[in-house]
């Protein structure tokens, strides 16, 4: 039983390309992330949803855009990939949006190679 | 900006013996993280310590934090080849809503 799932595990596309990454998690939580890992293994924050709601948004190209149907799901679609957006990308979720005991769960991740 | 740095950034050890990773940070806490990434995988929590608290045990991992020097320290002990990974410490700064990563600490547990 996955607690947080993310699809496709790999995506290999070409440069210009228009593509989407999914989240979902099972565990009930309110709130959901994107990270963004790069090659040297530094982690950032990308968004997070808080019950559909979009509460951090970190400096990211406006090609990124986060899409939260319900609050166990949270896609990102980016357009027009360029090489810089390769990279692993991560999503998470917590139980609560803004609490000093917040420990957050993270799926497997997402490795995106812009060819 | 980047707020945890780990130190080392790379360790390599013999099975049996302690590993330790420190982590430095710049601005007031709420709490501190340590999370375990193996090769290829998600990251996974290992412990929370909070700003009022100086140490904290969980099984082979003792995480201890010192707030005057703004910095934290994880104890592996006993390694086993399993704990081979990266690990990282990560801040929930006073104020804040998102936790801020370091870049990690790759440990090798050497047979």
């Amino acid at each position: 039983d996955t607690a947080v799932s993310q699809t496709p595990k790999y995506l290999v596309t070409q440069m210009g390309n228009d593509k989407s990454i999914k989240c979902e998690q099972n565990l009930g939580h309110d709130t959901m992330y994107w990270y963004k890992q790069d090659s040297k293994k530094f982690l950032k924050i990308m968004f997070s949803y808080n019950n559909k709601e979009l509460i951090i948004n970190e400096t990211v190209p406006n090609r990124f855009s986060p899409k939260s149907p319900d609050k166990a799901h949270l896609n990102l679609h980016i357009n027009s990939l360029e090489l810089g957006d390769s990279a692993v990308y991560f999503c998470a979720s917590s139980p609560l949006g803004s609490s000093s005991t917040d420990t957050q769960y993270f799926g497997p991740g997402t490795r995106l190679t812009v060819l | 900006s980047q707020q945890g740095e780990e130190d080392p950034q790379a360790l390599s050890i013999q099975e049996g013996e302690n590993a330790t990773m420190n982590c430095s940070y710049k601005t007031s806490i709420n709490n501190l993280q340590w999370y375990r990434q193996n090769s290829g995988r998600g990251l996974v929590h290992l412990i929370l310590i909070r700003s009022n608290e100086r140490e904290k045990h969980s099984g082979r991992l003792r995480v201890t934090l010192d707030t005057s020097k703004k910095s934290s320290s994880l104890l592996i002990t006993a390694s086993r080849a399993a704990d081979t990974a990266s690990y990282f410490c990560a801040t929930l700064n006073q104020g804040a809503q998102k936790l801020v990563f370091g870049q990690g600490t790759r440990l090798t547990i050497n047979p």
